[in-house]
């Protein structure tokens, strides 16, 4: 129940395509959803989040929808780039247990 | 603002070794924490601390340990290291609250130790 499921596990697009990565969560006390994104040799970082009084939070060329009846919550890479070849994951703070749960990650691979 | 620096940044262990990654962050979060990242198993947490003085447990702790005696260094100590532990280990802070429901804040990550268990 304290778990994010995320899929694909990698993904492959061509530049200037549309990049979705999915993630289902069970617990729904969970209030907090933010996306990672990570380069090689890099720690994650902080790339979008949302929270669920809302269906969709866009930034950029990034786009978060959230369904809060499915659970399920995804993001968006509009016209996606190479320089967007990352792994993504999702994430959320488990509530008044002071525990963060991340996702198993998705490899993006941008073609030029 | 250096964020997050974790030293060292590669090292290699002998079996039944012992070290400690260091961890600190200036930017006076009261909530750290260490993961781990394995090939197809994403980031899990190895211990946190909501505040110096303050530590627990995260999903798997065992081999470990860690201690908070400030703000804002988290050291975590391998006790006998084992190959199983050949892994990168991140660090990360935040603000402890970000919603009345509670919960740690975004999580800032240090670039990793990358540790490997001979």
């Amino acid at each position: 129940q304290q778990q994010v499921k995320q899929s694909p596990q990698s993904l492959i697009v061509q530049k200037g395509g549309i990049s979705i990565i999915n993630c289902a969560y069970e617990n729904t006390a969970f209030d907090y959803f933010p996306w990672y994104q990570q380069f090689p040799g890099k720690g994650p970082a902080l790339l979008i989040a949302i929270r669920p009084d809302v269906s969709e939070k866009k930034e950029g060329r990034f786009t978060i929808s959230f369904n809060k009846s499915a659970k399920q919550f995804s993001l968006h890479i509009m016209d996606s780039q190479p320089g967007d070849s990352a792994t993504y994951f999702c994430a959320a703070p488990i509530p008044r247990a002071y525990k963060y749960i991340f996702g198993t990650g998705t490899r993006l691979k941008v073609l030029a | 603002n250096a964020g997050v620096t974790q030293t060292p940044k590669f090292q290699v262990l002998k079996t039944g070794q012992s070290m400690t990654l260091q961890c600190a962050q200036d930017m006076n979060h009261e909530y750290m924490s260490w993961y781990r990242q394995d090939p197809g198993m994403g980031l899990r947490l190895i211990h946190y601390s909501v505040g110096a003085g303050i530590t627990d447990q995260g999903e798997v702790p065992n081999g470990y340990n860690v201690s908070r005696s400030t703000t804002e260094d988290f050291p975590l100590r391998l006790l006998s290291a084992a190959p199983s532990q050949t892994s990168v280990y991140f660090c990360a802070s935040s603000y402890t609250k970000v919603s009345t429901n509670g919960g740690p804040g975004a999580q800032h990550f240090g670039d990793g130790t990358r540790l490997s268990i001979l």
